[in-house]
């Protein structure tokens, strides 16, 4: 299995809601990371997790949390998201941390906050 | 702080020409570089890595280059097809920051 699987694809929500988005890889990757993008620009690094434990957090709002439940699965938890928040969000992993043998992206989530 | 702008915003060829896409840095060098493929609404998939001290790498139809001293990469898509129509994004490893920076992206598209 050589993929990132991320759900759901899509997600609308309020700006009162609670909602988590889920990646999920079998790769024995020991490295996951979130990313946000927003249309036309490059990925922006927001977490990364090495061997289950957050190495990086890039001064993310705290209204998104992440958590690393063991190697396998990465998750992103929001709440009292803002319109701005809309955005592709993608997750990715790699076998180590630094990612010098490059990333492995899922297909995103599509978040829209109304 | 690490800066990497991408030659163009879009770049049109024709069929069967080269593509050249430019990736410049600056206030960092780094170790290793990165090229990524996006097409709309799907992640990046990895397509290359070089090295510092490797002036050339080729995959296929693909060749990058990598230049330390004018802190510069190119991305060549040889024999081009409209298959190869896509976002091409090039990203700086850190290795001390044990994170990577994307560039904004060159979107190609290649005319039959």
């Amino acid at each position: 299995d050589t993929e990132v699987t991320q759900t759901p694809k899509h997600l609308v929500m309020g700006m009162t809601n609670k909602k988590s988005l889920k990646c999920e890889q079998h790769m024995g990757h020991r490295a996951m990371y979130w990313y946000k993008q927003k249309a036309k620009k490059p990925p922006e690094l927001m977490f990364v997790y090495s061997y289950e434990k957050l190495s990086i957090n890039e001064s993310v709002p705290s209204r998104f949390s992440p958590e690393c439940p063991n190697s396998s699965l990465l998750n992103l938890h929001l709440h009292a998201l803002q319109p701005e928040d809309s955005a592709l969000y993608l997750c990715a992993s790699s076998p180590r941390g630094q990612g010098i043998r490059g990333y492995t992206f899922g297909s995103g989530t599509r978040l829209t906050v109304v | 702080s690490q800066k990497i702008e991408q030659n163009s915003e879009a770049l049109n060829i024709q069929e069967g020409k080269t593509a050249t896409l430019t990736c410049n840095y600056t206030n960092y060098s780094p170790a290793y570089l990165q090229w990524y493929r996006q097409d709309p609404g799907r992640g990046p998939v990895f397509l290359l890595l070089i090295r510092e001290n490797e002036k050339e790498k080729r995959k296929e139809r693909l060749k990058v280059t990598f230049d330390t001293t004018l802190k510069q990469s190119l991305f060549h898509i040889t024999a081009s097809q409209p298959a190869d129509s896509a976002t091409y994004l090039c990203a700086l490893v850190n290795t001390n920051a044990g994170k990577s920076t994307f560039g904004d992206g060159t979107t190609l598209t290649v005319k039959p």
